[in-house]
């Protein structure tokens, strides 16, 4: 079967770093995409890594192992409103998006 | 500004009675998805749309359909919900198939008494 997973929770302190991983099983690769989702809000997008290395926006960074099955997700600098579920969400062989239930991340001052 | 827009935002319905909810666009994107999403859960894709060419998702369950008259409108119509269909509906857009870059409207809230 096809599987995403992520930690469920992570606490951070604002103006910290944070790392949350990503580790996926599927049946093909043609990409991987990072989401934030507020709380009772729609997921927004945030990045997208199909080649392996680390790609950079702004505080947010997205690193691929395609090797390893593997993602992260680094933000910096933390603010509060950096508090949501972060989603990530790998395009198999067909093109289908298989999600991962998501990180909630929590930043306390 | 070109977006998503779902209505109602907020929806109760008792147990058995049916619901339609809709969903608008500006992008001008071919496809279009409905997904359910479930407190802590991933968002499980009920259905999508390459213009007008349906795909339903195999294990969506009878009672959910959908409809899209033109590119611009989107329908999930829920037959007879159950308490289990308490969730979150999102409808999402792409340009193209093939699972690109996704918006998303801010998604309508289900509730079954």
């Amino acid at each position: 079967g096809q599987n995403i997973d992520q930690p469920t929770e992570m606490t951070a302190t604002e103006g910290a770093i944070v790392q949350i991983n990503c580790t996926y099983q599927t049946s093909g690769f043609n990409g991987l995409f990072w989401y934030q989702q507020h709380a009772g809000e729609a997921p927004t997008f945030l990045s997208y890594n199909v080649l392996d290395g680390l790609e950079e926006k702004g505080r947010f960074s997205s690193f691929l192992s395609r090797s390893k099955g593997y993602s992260y997700l680094l933000l910096k600098e933390l603010q509060m409103k950096d508090s949501a579920s972060y989603l990530c969400a790998v395009k198999d062989s067909n093109y289908q998006l298989i999600w991962g239930a998501g990180t909630k991340l929590i930043i306390k001052p | 500004d070109a977006m998503v827009i779902q209505n109602p935002r907020y929806q109760v319905t008792q147990f058995g009675k049916p619901v339609t909810l809709s969903c608008s666009q500006t992008l001008n994107h071919n496809v279009m998805y409905w997904y359910q999403q479930k407190s802590s859960q991933a968002p499980k894709l009920l259905f999508h749309y390459y213009d007008k060419d349906f795909n339903n998702e195999a294990d969506t369950p009878d009672n959910f359909q959908s409809r899209r008259p033109n590119t611009s409108f989107c329908f999930l119509d829920i037959r007879s919900p159950g308490l289990g269909d308490a969730a979150m509906y999102l409808c999402a857009t792409s340009r193209q198939s093939g699972a690109n870059v996704l918006t998303f409207g801010a998604g309508s809230r289900l509730t079954v008494l």
